[in-house]
């Protein structure tokens, strides 16, 4: 399996412009993670999904973020508009249920978010 | 104060240590503990996990887990360079699959 495939690998954009992430999870995988990382914060859950419906999206900071996962197989995280507290590596990470223990989540090889 | 507590480091040690990496937390609630490792520019892989208390071993790696003391080690005995890389602790409530809580990380770097 190509495990999770995150696109692109790095994003370098203007204050003020959209950004789109894009994930496609394991094959088989149910449940779907995105995260962000920065050396302050460390790793942050933004939201997950299970069965393509989002289940906690506490950790999206603000309106500003938005995230779909319209099929099984592909998932967004949107920034509109992005400032410069956005920069970070943003990564996805799918699993799938395990019986008598708990998911592993598989992460992808991350999206590396520049805002100048 | 932060869930989960994690000397970020940096730690160097020299080839053949013994290392010694710890979270602390605070709420009661976890049950499962894992411990990712995540090398430079690339994206965290589970290294093992431990349900509720007690020990695991895997290979040059051990878990412990003290539940009474909210404390949660990874030793990795006779440690090679290949082992240099940031280690991640990471927490889950009993029956709520998904939201994991990690600590800061602890990046690792073994010398020749």
């Amino acid at each position: 399996d190509a495990g999770v495939i995150q696109s692109p690998r790095h994003e370098v954009t203007e204050m003020g412009q959209e950004v789109t992430l894009r994930c496609k999870p394991i094959s088989g995988h149910n449940s779907l993670f995105w995260y962000r990382q920065t050396m302050m914060r460390g790793l942050e859950l933004l939201i997950y999904f299970n069965n393509n419906v989002p289940i906690d999206d506490s950790g999206m900071p603000e309106d500003r973020f938005s995230a779909k996962m319209p099929n099984a197989s592909f998932s967004t995280l949107k920034i509109q508009p992005s400032e410069p507290r956005d920069s970070a590596v943003y990564f996805c990470a799918s699993s799938f249920p395990q019986r008598g223990g708990t998911d592993t989540q598989y992460f992808g090889p991350g999206t590396r978010l520049t805002v100048l | 104060q932060k869930e989960v507590e994690q000397d970020p480091g940096p730690l160097s040690v020299p080839e053949g240590a013994i290392v010694s990496l710890n979270c602390t937390y605070s709420n009661s609630a976890f049950q499962y503990f894992m411990w990712y490792r995540q090398y430079s520019r690339k994206g965290p892989e589970l290294l093992m996990y431990t349900y509720s208390s007690g020990n695991k071993e895997d290979g040059r790696f051990t878990a412990q887990v003290d539940k009474s003391s909210k404390y949660i080690s990874l030793f990795i005995r006779d440690s090679q360079p290949s082992d240099s890389a940031t280690y991640l602790c990471a927490m889950i409530l009993s029956g709520n699959t998904g939201k994991l809580i990690f600590g800061q990380g602890t990046t690792l770097q073994v010398k020749p």
